[in-house]
């Protein structure tokens, strides 16, 4: 069966950079995008951008861009997203999903970043 | 950029049907997708390209899309869908693509 398993929660000082790792299986890793989606506590999901396994090719929100980014392992099926700059408002949930298209049919179960002095 | 509304609270007693609505400029042109999510769970993908259920949703789960408003529907509502509802959509009219998500909606069982 399809698995994202997401690394575990990190605290992080303000200014400090965070790498978030995904490792998918029960698929062929590099057939599908992933996305990574991020959920402040009681907030709605905010979407940050996406990359092609095969490819190495990636696409940030404009929200993001210059601050994220997104690379993959393929010898270990594992996508990872890194985040510099870190601000408070940076705490957050964040998910990796494979993406179908333009839908996300499976998710990682969510790591929790902590931002604070 | 692309905005997508949805209302904040929908209310149900059990056995209701539950509509959720998702706005958008012309949303009718695009595909939605809605998650449901529970706390402390990641979302879970219910309805896509408008109105399909992936395998394992019930088919209480249904959607519909047209003009500027999409509608998830939840018919005979359980406990067990209580829970937060996000629509998305792949928004390419700008030169910058997005993946955009609604706000999200609580859906109360009473």
């Amino acid at each position: 069966q399809v698995q994202l398993v997401q690394s575990g929660a990190e605290v992080k000082k303000p200014g400090a950079s965070v790498k978030v790792s995904c490792k998918a299986s029960g698929y062929t890793f590099t057939s599908y995008d992933i996305n990574w989606v991020r959920q402040a506590t009681g907030q709605g999901l905010e979407w940050m951008g996406w990359m092609n396994p095969n490819s190495g090719n990636t696409g940030y929100a404009q929200k993001f861009q210059g601050r994220v980014t997104m690379t993959r392992n393929t010898s270990i099926s594992t996508a990872y997203m890194e985040l510099s700059s870190l601000r408070s408002e940076d705490t957050a949930v964040y998910y990796c999903a494979r993406a179908g298209g333009a839908l996300f049919d499976y998710w990682g179960q969510g790591t929790l970043v902590t931002v604070s002095s | 950029s692309y905005v997508l509304t949805q209302p904040p609270s929908v209310s149900v007693a059990p056995g209701q049907t539950a509509r959720i609505t998702c706005g958008g400029n012309n949303i009718g042109s695009k595909s939605v997708h809605w998650y449901q999510q529970k706390p402390g769970q990641a979302p879970v993908l219910v309805v896509y390209d408008d109105s399909d259920r992936p395998s394992g949703i019930p088919e209480r789960f249904s959607g519909s899309n047209s003009g500027n408003t999409a509608t998830l529907t939840i018919s005979r509502v359980e406990a067990g869908d209580e829970a937060d509802y996000y629509c998305q959509v792949w928004d390419s009219s700008s030169d910058h693509p997005d993946v955009v998500f609604g706000g999200g909606t609580k859906l109360t069982v009473l």
